[in-house]
Parts: structure tokens; C-alpha cells; sequence
């Protein structure tokens, strides 16, 4: 069984410094992986997906993930955060063995101070 | 536009009766899901269905029931056995490129 992990429940950075959301996943088989984006009230928004081409894949806002298969992970990195980045972030993993059916993670609350 | 679309966004319920949530999608997605968001839980699968005629039960699919008597459509009844209802419910359709997700229906038992 595939499952997913977000190492940190929560993580609060300073505006300017360096943002970094972690995500492992389980599975000998190799994933597709995403980060979706939840702001306030709102609903999901696709942030960047890996699906077995550049390991190292950018996405909108800044942000970007690079697939290291040797650990297992998929971890969401900015270099300066903003203000509207703060969000609940999800690491979802899917698997064509597993009929690809959606894995979340539990989800990082992101808080970013002045 | 192609899209996934659910409603109501918000739905009041009286103890003891049941709802039922619509999800429609026309992405021609086979795989259809249902997620149960409560804070600070994060989202816990309910039902799922890759085919049509065809739905698992996630991780909570007591007290839910759905059906998927067409591809596009996918809805989820909440049943009065489900002892707390009151959440937000998403509905999510994808395939293993990408997600889409419905803005969801909050759900409160009044």
C-alpha cells in the first residue's frame, strides 16, 4: 500500500526567507506526485506535478520540488516567501499499480510573519 | 470549459435526516473520489470509483453511501448513521497527471 507522509504539520517562516515542506512517500513503484495549495476558504489549486520526466520540476509561484527516488521524497521548497504564501499545502501521490487512486498527505499549515 | 463542479456549497441538515452532495464532472476522467476535510485532520477518502458501476470505500465510508450510474456524475449521500456529519466535503476527479478538485460543500447538522 502506497501511503504519504508531510513530515511537518506546520511550519512558520519569515517573509523574504527560505520556504521548505517536506513529503515522503511509500512505494517501490515509481509515483506521480503533486503539491496542491489551499488558501482560506478557497479550494485546491495545482501548485507543480511530477509524473516521471525532469526530477526537478517548477511550478507557479515560485515554487519548486525536486523526486529523489534513492529517499523516497518530494519535498516543496521557495526561495522567498510572501505573505499570500500562506496556505495549507498537500503532498498527493498516485500509482498506476494502485489504479492511480489519490494518496493526500495530512497536509503543512503554512504561517508567514512580517 | 471543462471542469468539475459541485453543489450545494453549503447545506444545512436536521439530525437524523439524510443529504445527498452532487458532483459532476465533464473531463471524461474515469476515477472520481470523495474527501472528508476536517481541521487539522487533512483529508480522509470516503468513497472512490474508477469505472463506472464501480465504487470502493475509503478510509471512512461508515455512515456514506454513492453511486456512479454515470461517468460524469458521482454523488455522495450522508446518511443519518454518520454520527458527525458536520465537515467540508470534497470532491475531487483525475486521472495520473493531475487532480481536479470542486470548491467543495460545507456540510452543518443543525
Amino acid at each position: 500500500a502506497q501511503s504519504v507522509t508531510q513530515l511537518d504539520s506546520h511550519v512558520s517562516v519569515s517573509e523574504g526567507t527560505p520556504v521548505l515542506l517536506r513529503c515522503n512517500y511509500s512505494s517501490s513503484y515509481s509515483p506521480s506526485l503533486f503539491w496542491y495549495v489551499q488558501h482560506p476558504n478557497k479550494g485546491l489549486q495545482l501548485l507543480l506535478k511530477y509524473t516521471s520526466a525532469a526530477t526537478l520540476v517548477k511550478g507557479i509561484n515560485g515554487f519548486e520540488a525536486e523526486f529523489k527516488k534513492s529517499e523516497t521524497s518530494f519535498h516543496l521548497t521557495k526561495p522567498s516567501a510572501h505573505m499570500s504564501d500562506a496556505a495549507e499545502y498537500f503532498c498527493v501521490v498516485t500509482l498506476v499499480v494502485n489504479d492511480y487512486k489519490l494518496s493526500f498527505g495530512a497536509g503543512t499549515t503554512v504561517t508567514v510573519r512580517a | 470549459d471543462g471542469g468539475i463542479t459541485q453543489s450545494p456549497k453549503y447545506l444545512f441538515r436536521k439530525e437524523g435526516q439524510n443529504v445527498t452532495l452532487s458532483c459532476e464532472q465533464n473531463l471524461n476522467h474515469d476515477a472520481m473520489y470523495w474527501y472528508r476535510q476536517d481541521p487539522g485532520q487533512g483529508l480522509r477518502l470516503i468513497y472512490y470509483s474508477q469505472i463506472v458501476n464501480d465504487f470502493q470505500k475509503g478510509d471512512i465510508a461508515e455512515g456514506y453511501s454513492v453511486s456512479r450510474e454515470k461517468k460524469e456524475s458521482f454523488p455522495l449521500t450522508v446518511t443519518s448513521a454518520q454520527k458527525n456529519p458536520t465537515a467540508f466535503y470534497l470532491c475531487v476527479s483525475g486521472d495520473y497527471t493531475e487532480a481536479f478538485f470542486g470548491q467543495g460543500t460545507r456540510l452543518t447538522v443543525v
